[in-house]
């Protein structure tokens, strides 16, 4: 199963307001509201931004947000600061019990 | 503090074998789902297995499946990544993660890198 597609870069001001999208198949994001994004930062291990489409953990900002149509979800990462600069990666459950991931978006402010 | 922590990365030659270990602590580990994730240096994030609390439900991505094998002590608060016949391509740094509901995946482990070469 090919990864999840996901643009290779998006930037932005600070202040201003990106999405990143990320394109799968009616076997995972189409078929679940299983759709999760994580934020690594270089050398760090991955951090949890937004499950089941569109829910934010506990300590996560709300300038994060998830959405998803169809077989296509994106994130939005809203009022960018600096500290937004990182490597973002949508993933999705699949109808093979499976866990997919995108292959990334280097966000940069 | 919830944590994870691998272990048993290191330098091993094409075709070899290696056996990571994660060990939980902080939390009340038996109904967890465990998932190992990897990256390649420079590369993304690949899921490659998955392993229940009880045991039943054990998921392979195509890229591993027939060469590792995953399994769980509950008594030992630990998950174990069995990985045989090993490709230059398995390089990577390995993570383990808890899936709190369908790629709630957090936290993470730190990783331990696994380098296969010749």
């Amino acid at each position: 199963q090919s990864a999840l597609t996901q643009p290779a870069s998006v930037s932005g001001s600070p202040g201003q307001s990106i999405t990143i999208s990320c394109t799968g198949t009616s076997s995972d994001i189409g078929a679940y509201n299983y759709v999760s994004w994580f934020q690594q930062h270089p050398g760090k291990a991955p951090k949890l931004m937004i499950s089941d489409v569109s829910v934010r953990p506990s300590g996560v900002s709300n300038r994060f947000s998830g959405s998803k149509s169809g077989t296509t979800a994106s994130l939005t990462i809203s009022g960018l600061q600096a500290e937004d600069e990182a490597d973002y990666y949508c993933s999705s459950y699949t109808s093979f019990h499976t866990v997919i991931f995108g292959g990334g978006t280097k966000v940069t402010v | 503090e919830v944590q994870l922590v691998e272990s048993g990365g290191g330098l091993v030659q094409p075709g070899e074998s290696l056996r990571l270990s994660c060990v939980a602590s902080g939390f009340t580990f038996t109904p967890y789902t465990i998932n190992w994730v990897r990256q390649a240096p420079g590369k993304g994030l690949e899921w490659i297995s998955y392993i229940s609390g009880d045991y039943r439900r054990i998921f392979y991505s195509d890229s591993v499946k027939g060469r590792f094998t995953v399994s769980r002590d509950n008594a030992k608060n630990s998950v174990y990544l069995q990985m045989d016949s090993l490709r230059v391509e398995d390089t990577a740094i390995y993570y383990c993660t808890r899936d709190m509901s369908y790629i709630q995946f957090e936290p993470w482990g730190q990783g331990t890198l696994v380098t296969v070469s010749s």
